[in-house]
């Protein structure tokens, strides 16, 4: 099955500067790469995705970027903001004919130091 | 997301008793989803449904069971098999599988 490894654990940056959050994964067959952010006690949300047919996505302040070769993908976040602090999670999918679900990492908590 | 509603939002168990979380979705999504997550650990799957009557065992199914009777709606039942229940307990719809995954606020299921 597949396997998702997230680094860091814990990510503390100050107010204004940017974020980085990578993520590695096992089976090639995956190509579908959701980043959720959770706040404490609270439902996940989607906050970016991106397929493998693609290397990169960007939505305002926030970018991800995928190396199918090497089997890694990243959160951007740059002009970090108090209201980004929480928990975020990668996750990998192959939604192909083998789809059986979303494979998590285990989450970075980010602090945003003002 | 408000299409998606679990209840309750607390639960507790009793010894040897099996308890059930409800998970609705008025999205007209296909696939349904049930995790759980532990303190400082990722989501884990225990069950997903791709269709109506259909749904297939994640990484953790062990002491657990399902089922899809109606589109809408797929319980989530705890039984006594399952030692360590504590947790909190999310349910996600997503029009197909491969397709964003949507959660429901979750519950959070605790031992008496």
């Amino acid at each position: 099955g597949e396997n998702v490894e997230q680094h860091p654990s814990t990510l503390s940056v100050q107010e204004g500067d940017s974020a980085v959050i990578k993520c590695t994964y096992s089976d090639s067959a995956s190509n579908y790469f959701p980043w959720y952010k959770q706040e404490l006690g609270k439902r996940p949300q989607l906050i970016i995705d991106i397929r493998s047919n693609v290397g990169e996505k960007k939505d305002q302040r926030i970018a991800v970027t995928l190396n199918k070769t090497a089997k890694h993908f990243s959160l951007h976040i740059t002009e970090t903001q108090p209201e980004d602090s929480a928990v975020y999670f990668c996750a990998a999918e192959d939604s192909g004919g083998g789809a059986d679900g979303l494979t998590f990492g285990k989450g970075t908590h980010l602090i945003i130091q003002p | 997301d408000g299409g998606i509603t679990q209840s309750p939002k607390y639960l507790f168990r009793k010894e040897g008793q099996n308890v059930t979380l409800s998970c609705e979705q008025n999205l007209n999504h296909d696939a349904m989803y049930w995790y759980r997550q532990d303190p400082g650990q990722g989501l884990r799957l225990i069950y997903y449904s791709q269709i109506v009557n259909d749904f297939q065992k994640g990484d953790i199914a062990e002491g657990y069971s399902v089922s899809r009777e109606k589109k809408e709606s797929f319980p989530l039942t705890v039984t006594s098999a399952q030692k360590n229940p504590t947790a909190f307990y999310l349910c996600a719809s997503s029009g197909v599988v491969g397709q964003p995954q949507h959660f429901g606020d979750g519950t959070r299921l605790s031992i008496l």
